[in-house]
């Protein structure tokens, strides 16, 4: 069966303390990694589709990698805005969409 | 803006009782889904539609009927509530091919 993991379940950091956020994956076939960011209350936002091994995208503070078992989330020197939680799906051959559980970042000033 | 509306925001129903929850996409999206979301668990995939015309069942689909009314709108009735649905609820479209999804606001149900 499909199975999405994300690590960890919360992390609190300091402003600037770069990290990354980890999602594993087990599906028949990938055929897209996604990445969203959810405000409290609101509904996921999308921010990334990562489609093969190797590769990587960014936006602003984060950047997202993508292995044949493992997507991470990197942040870097991270602002209290970017606090939220972080979920990531992986849809396999199938067309079937799972979800990991998140992560709940916290940022400190 | 263009994207995603649900309504209502919030409800609280007895046990037994029925209501449909309503979605609005007008990005043109031939796909749409209902999701539930539960602290410590991942987004569910309750129903789902590829078109207009056609739904399929997801993960968690019992208790729950849908109607794709037109392209733009997907219903979601829950015929007789009990207290686990007590869930927040959200609609989402994408347009065909792999693409992220465009999420509603959500729905906040309790079910006493």
């Amino acid at each position: 069966e499909d199975q999405v993991t994300q690590s960890p379940e919360a992390l609190r950091l300091q402003e600037g303390e770069s990290s990354s956020l980890n999602c594993s994956y087990t599906v028949s076939g990938l055929r897209g990694l996604f990445w969203y960011r959810q405000d409290p209350g609101k509904g996921p936002e999308f921010l990334f589709t990562l489609y093969s091994a190797g590769e990587e995208k960014e936006k602003e503070r984060l950047k997202a990698t993508l292995t044949k078992k493992e997507s991470f989330l990197h942040i870097t020197a991270p602002k209290p805005e970017d606090s939220a939680t972080y979920l990531c799906a992986a849809e396999d051959n199938n067309n079937d969409m799972r979800f990991g559980a998140g992560t709940r970042l916290t940022v400190k000033p | 803006n263009a994207g995603v509306t649900q309504t209502p925001k919030f409800q609280v129903l007895k046990t037994g009782q029925s209501m449909t929850l309503q979605c609005a996409q007008d990005m043109n999206h031939n796909s749409m889904y209902w999701y539930r979301q539960d602290p410590g668990m991942g987004l569910r995939l309750i129903y789902y539609s590829a078109s207009e015309g056609t739904t399929d069942k997801g993960e968690v689909p019992n208790g729950y009927n849908v109607s794709r009314l037109n392209k733009r709108e997907f219903s979601l009735r829950l015929e007789s509530a009990a207290p686990s649905q007590t869930s927040v609820y959200f609609c989402a479209s994408s347009p065909e091919g792999i693409y992220g999804y465009t999420f509603g606001s959500g729905t906040r149900l309790t079910v006493v």
